[in-house]
């Protein structure tokens, strides 16, 4: 059994357009977090969420809303794709929150590789 | 912000150890290192994580040194799947966020 699974893995879309990438663990865990990989590997943190609340929110553009249904699902939603936004995403959880202070291991999706043309 | 600095890339050659360093030279007390790896086209996976003492785990070692300034992780005898990118991340409880550098990659020959 997949731990944490995303769909899709691979996005391929037009710029302007509005897509959803979803994101689902299976180990109970409380928090859940997407992270970006652009091209030159850098890994970066984006939104963290504790039991469906929002507690990390990394300066995202408000293109980019996370949606969480419940505490086992983490959707990421992008309105008007750019070019910019071609990157690596990837989902992780964690049993804790790091936002309070706690430390725990996070958790890795397989990634969704999105190409914004 | 505590920053970490690691070589960029570093060689091994397989069934040997390979020791990736890290330096964290403005850690601070409650601070944990970790230490996560990225194979290819996969999403980071956890290796081990410490505070003050040494650890060790089915996967590899930590060593921190006694200043928590540096550390090591000790991949005891490397195989090719072990060929990957290697972060070394200080964990900083104000802010709640794990930070990943540029890493090390780890070639792993035959």
């Amino acid at each position: 059994d997949t731990a944490v699974s995303q769909t899709p893995k691979y996005l391929v879309t037009q710029m302007g357009n509005d897509k959803s990438i979803k994101c689902e663990q299976n180990l109970g865990h409380d928090t859940m977090y997407w992270y970006k990989q652009d091209s030159k590997k850098f890994l970066k943190i984006m939104f963290s969420y504790n039991n469906k609340e929002l507690i990390i929110n990394e300066t995202v553009p408000n293109r980019f809303s996370p949606k969480s249904p419940d505490k086992a699902h983490l959707n990421l939603h992008i309105n008007s794709l750019e070019l910019g936004d071609s990157a690596v995403y990837f989902c992780a959880s964690s049993r804790l929150s790091l936002a309070g202070g706690s430390t725990d291991t996070q958790y890795f999706g397989p990634g969704t590789r999105l190409t914004v043309l | 912000d505590a920053k970490t600095t690691q070589p960029t890339s570093m060689d091994c050659a397989e069934g040997r150890a390979a020791n990736l360093p890290c330096n964290h030279s403005t850690i601070s007390g409650n601070e944990y290192v970790y230490w996560y790896r990225q194979i290819h086209s996969q999403g980071p996976q956890y290796i081990i994580h410490g505070l003050k003492n040494n650890e060790t785990n089915e996967m590899a070692s930590l060593i921190i040194t006694e200043d928590r300034k540096s550390s090591t992780l000790i991949l005891p005898h490397a195989t090719l799947r072990d060929t990957a990118v290697y972060y070394c991340i200080v964990f900083y409880n104000q802010g709640g966020k794990l930070i990943f550098g540029q890493g090390t990659e780890l070639s792993v020959k035959p």
